[in-house]
């Protein structure tokens, strides 16, 4: 049974604070890796598609790091501000681009004014 | 650009009656879409892939006849719970993904909350 592990599972922060989750994957068969960040009652949004070892991807204050020989991808928040609470689940893809993702559980990031 | 509509968000409905759920991709053509599922505190769980016009692919346990799906077109595939049970009371959530160049990214629909009484 393939694992993807997030941690930790929630987290709890000051608005300005700088925050960072992990997300640990299967070290074989590695395809792609998916950044997504869900608000209540929306759909998640896609936030990366990691796909080369060593890749870092940003997109305004949150960037994300890929690690595929050891299985770990990181996510970080610069500043972060209370419209940045959600859950952010990562998501491996081993199955060679069928897009059969295998989802964490999900890091729950509350962020305080 | 990339939103992905599903209905309805939310359903209540008796043991042994049959429910549909529409995921319609509204400004892409979804050539593949996925149905996952999410038991309270568990991740997203896939269950099954369709690729418009073919048959659905079905992950391991998850039964092909109680779930039936449906992808006739570019924009629009369904679930259909049949026969349901409070077991299958659930939070079901739809995804698209576009021929290249639109890559590997996945677009969620918002989910449907189930509750089978």
């Amino acid at each position: 049974i393939l694992n993807v592990e997030q941690s930790p599972q929630s987290l709890h922060v000051q608005e300005g604070d700088s925050t960072n989750f992990t997300c640990s994957f299967p070290s074989s068969n590695f395809y792609a890796l998916h950044w997504y960040r869900w608000e209540t009652a929306k759909s998640p949004e896609a936030l990366f598609v990691m796909t080369l070892n060593g890749d870092e991807k940003k997109k305004g204050r949150i960037s994300a790091t890929l690690n595929t020989k050891e299985g770990y991808s990181y996510l970080y928040i610069k500043g972060s501000q209370p419209e940045d609470s959600a859950t952010y689940l990562c998501a491996f893809d081993g199955s060679g681009n069928t897009g059969k993702l295998i989802f964490g559980q999900g890091t729950t990031l509350q962020v305080k004014p | 650009g990339a939103v992905v509509s599903q209905h309805p968000s939310r359903v209540i409905c008796k043991s042994g009656t049959s429910v549909k759920i529409e995921c319609r991709s509204l400004d892409f053509q979804a050539t593949t879409m996925f149905w996952y599922r999410q038991f309270p505190k568990q991740s997203l769980m896939l269950m099954a892939t369709s690729n418009e016009g073919s048959k659905a692919t079905y992950e391991q346990g998850v039964e092909k006849d109680k779930f039936l799906i449906n992808h006739a077109s570019l924009t629009l595939s369904t679930l259909t719970v049949t026969s349901a049970h409070p077991e299958d009371s659930s939070f079901y959530i739809c995804s698209a993904r576009g021929a290249p160049p639109g890559g590997d990214t996945q677009y969620f629909g918002p989910g449907t909350r189930l509750t089978v009484l």
